[in-house]
C-alpha cells in the first residue's frame, strides 16, 4: 500500500510569491491533516479536511488556506510569502476524523525556503 | 490555545541506557495521547499510544506512563540504542468541541544515542 505523497519535496521561492503543496493521501484514507514543522516550534497545526470539508483549523494568517478534492487528495496554498514561512510542510492521512482520528501517516513533507 | 510542553528539547544518552521524555498539558478534555518518532529526511511515525483510562503501556522497550491527575505522560526507551536516535514528539488528541479529533503536538525532543 503506498504511503502519503506529497509534492514538491523542496522548493525555493522569494518574498512576496505564493506557493501550492500537493498531498496524496494513502488510498481510502478520507482525513488529511497539514502541519508546520520549524526548529524549536515542533509541529504547528494549519488545518485538517475531511470528505472536502475543512473541521479544523489551526492559528494561522488567512495567507495559508487549503483544500480536499473529491479523490481525498489535498492542496495547501501560502500566498504572499514571507521569510518567516520557511519551513517543513507534513501532511498527514488517516482513516477516520473525530474520535475516530487514530493513528497519523505522514508524508516525508515539502521544505520551503523563502529567499 | 491549548499547549502541550515537552521536555527535555535535548537528550543525549549512552547506550543501554534509559531514555526519558515527558510532557505536561493544560486541558483535561483529551482521550488519546500518541507518541511519534521521526528520522531525519522522514515524517514523523507513530511509534505507541495510550488512552487516559490505563496508567501504563509497554510494547518492547518502549514504555508509556500515564498521570492523569498531574496532566503528565511521559515516554520510556529501555536499553536505549543508537537506532532509537531521533526527534521524539508527543501530542495530545481533542475529546470533543468544536476541535474534536485534533492532535496538538509538543515541540519535539532530540535524542541522541551513543554508541
Amino acid at each position: 500500500k503506498a504511503g502519503v505523497t506529497q509534492t514538491p519535496r523542496y522548493l525555493i521561492k522569494t518574498r512576496g510569491q505564493q506557493v501550492t503543496l500537493s498531498c496524496s493521501p494513502i488510498s481510502g484514507h478520507r482525513s488529511v491533516s497539514w502541519y508546520q514543522q520549524t526548529p524549536g516550534q515542533g509541529l504547528q497545526f494549519l488545518f485538517e479536511y475531511f470528505s472536502e470539508t475543512q473541521r479544523n483549523k489551526g492559528n494561522f494568517p488567512g495567507r495559508f488556506s487549503g483544500r480536499q478534492f473529491s479523490n481525498s487528495r489535498s492542496e495547501m496554498n501560502v500566498s504572499t510569502l514571507e521569510l518567516g514561512d520557511s519551513a517543513l510542510y507534513l501532511c498527514a492521512s488517516s482513516s477516520g476524523a473525530g474520535s475516530n482520528t487514530g493513528e497519523l501517516f505522514f508524508g516525508e513533507g515539502s521544505r520551503l525556503t523563502v529567499l | 490555545q491549548q499547549q502541550v510542553k515537552q521536555s527535555p528539547q535535548s537528550l543525549i544518552v549512552q547506550k543501554g541506557g534509559i531514555s526519558i521524555i515527558n510532557c505536561a498539558y493544560e486541558n483535561t478534555a483529551f482521550d488519546y495521547f500518541p507518541w511519534y518518532q521521526q528520522f531525519p529526511g522522514k515524517g514523523p511515525a507513530l511509534l505507541i499510544a495510550i488512552r487516559p483510562d490505563v496508567s501504563e503501556k509497554k510494547e518492547g522497550r518502549f514504555t508509556i506512563s500515564f498521570n492523569k491527575s498531574a496532566k503528565q505522560f511521559s515516554l520510556h526507551i529501555m536499553d536505549s540504542q543508537p537506532g532509537d536516535s531521533a526527534t521524539y514528539f508527543c501530542a495530545t488528541r481533542n475529546a470533543g468541541g468544536t476541535s474534536y479529533g485534533k492532535l496538538t503536538f509538543g515541540q519535539g525532543t532530540i535524542l541522541t544515542v551513543h554508541p
